[in-house]
């Protein structure tokens, strides 16, 4: 039940947005997004919470639809240093306090 | 606040050999989980611990051990190696269920 991440990858443009897509077919409590950066560890960005809690980045923001199980990522006036790998993680009920991630989106930030 | 910590870095085995990895959670963090990241699966849940009791385990072969001590900081083996199990082993810690969870810097392992 790993979640689906779109897009694969984007490339943008320093300034301009994008939003990135994290889709699940499971009943979730809640998502949490990272972004790793190549050859290091996933750094966490925001945390979503089945009723409605947020805890994460000032610059970033996110939804997360219950309902639907969906979450996404918004990347307002992307700066080169947004540039990685995207990942969200999602975590079901019950007493498992594992994540299981999505493939990750990777997104590319040109001057 | 440390972050957490994995030893060693970096390692390289031969097939058939075993192989012990290390993790010191954030002080504090009482559950430590352990994953699996290749180029072509991504990153994969091996298992969760809390309070030196393995929670829940993803789908792995039995050849990926794991325990808990009781500082928290956490271990996974892996027995008799094979060239599949290439890869970066990370390792995060959070407070407890339901709350975020810090990666360290991973251990790579390389596998001949």
């Amino acid at each position: 039940q790993q979640p689906v991440q779109s897009p694969q990858a984007v490339i943008l443009r320093e300034g301009e947005d994008a939003v990135i897509n994290c889709s699940s077919s499971k009943a979730l409590y809640s998502v949490h997004w990272y972004r790793q950066k190549h050859g290091e560890a996933p750094v966490f960005l925001m945390i979503l919470l089945k009723g409605g809690e947020q805890k994460g980045h000032e610059k970033i923001s996110a939804s997360f639809n219950e309902k639907k199980q969906q979450s996404s990522l918004y990347l307002t006036a992307s700066q080169l240093s947004y540039s990685g790998t995207y990942f969200c993680g999602t975590e079901g009920g019950g007493s498992q306090g594992n994540l299981i991630f999505g493939k990750g989106t990777k997104l590319s930030v040109k001057p | 606040k440390a972050g957490v910590t994995q030893t060693p870095r970096y390692l390289i085995k031969t097939r058939g050999q075993q192989v012990t990895l290390s993790c010191s959670p954030i002080s504090g963090h009482r559950s430590v989980s352990w994953y699996q990241q290749t180029p072509g699966q991504g990153l994969q849940f091996l298992f969760e611990y809390f309070s030196e009791t393995q929670r829940n385990k993803g789908n792995f072969p039995g050849r990926f051990s794991g325990r808990q001590f009781s500082n928290s900081r956490s271990e996974m083996n892996v027995s008799t190696l094979e060239l599949g199990d290439s890869a970066l082993y990370l390792c995060a810690s959070s407070r407890g269920m339901k709350e975020t969870q810090y990666f360290g810097p991973g251990t790579r392992l390389l596998v001949l």
